[in-house]
């Protein structure tokens, strides 16, 4: 099937403005993450979901940045009045479950990368 | 955020030589280990993983060793092909599974 799907693949943005980052899931997938992977960095953590449990919001970065879930399938990553320092490739991943290492693993999107000028 | 300490940040290899990515962590309470691998453009996609239940697994040319007591685990790439030349990321993940830390990355090179 489909792996997880993000768009738009590349997003330029003037600076001050507000940005929508769009991930679909692997279908049946009750878990997405949402990671920022800043140029020659490591994976930065922003937000979890789990089925409709609270999500994790606890690497959120500012309060310029938010997510959702829609009907626990789609999400969106906002980023209100972006910033340089936003600019980054934000990554989506999915798991079919809690990731636990006995066989349920994330898989990831192929990113949207944002640049704000 | 618990850190996950990777080293070198870089690698440039020959054919057929072994490529070796170390990692370190803090958190005692991470309980599994996967390695991602990065192409450019593309997401990380899982590699290979361990459970600190054992010190280490193979999968064909691909290697993890775990060593609990320093909490250090690193990756051995045997026969390296210019087509492992990507970007490597080690992660761990705590009991309560929600999210994986990663390190920051090892960029291979494999050279003809």
């Amino acid at each position: 099937g489909a792996g997880v799907s993000q768009s738009p693949s590349n997003k330029v943005t003037e600076k001050g403005k507000d940005v929508e980052l769009r991930c679909d899931p692997i279908s049946g997938h009750t878990a997405l993450y949402w990671y920022r992977q800043s140029l020659g960095q490591g994976l930065e953590f922003l937000i979890y979901f789990q089925g409709n449990s609270a999500p994790d919001k606890s690497g959120l970065p500012s309060d310029r940045f938010s997510a959702e879930r829609t009907g626990g399938s789609v999400s969106t990553l906002t980023i209100q009045r972006t910033q340089q320092e936003d600019s980054a490739v934000y990554l989506c991943a999915s798991s079919l479950g809690i990731v636990n290492g006995l066989g349920t693993e994330a898989f990831f999107g192929q990113g949207t990368r944002l640049t704000v000028v | 955020q618990q850190q996950v300490k990777q080293s070198p940040q870089s690698l440039i290899v020959q054919k057929g030589g072994i490529s070796i990515i170390n990692c370190a962590y803090e958190n005692t309470a991470f309980d599994y280990f996967p390695w991602y691998q990065q192409f450019p453009g593309k997401g990380p996609a899982l590699l290979i993983a361990i459970r600190p239940d054992v010190s280490e697994k193979k999968e064909g040319r691909f290697t993890i060793s775990f060593n609990k007591s320093a909490k250090q685990f690193s990756l051995h790439i045997m026969d390296s092909q210019p087509g492992d030349s990507a970007t490597y990321f080690c992660a761990s993940l705590g009991a309560a599974g929600n999210k994986l830390t990663f390190g920051g990355g090892t960029r291979v090179l494999v050279k003809p």
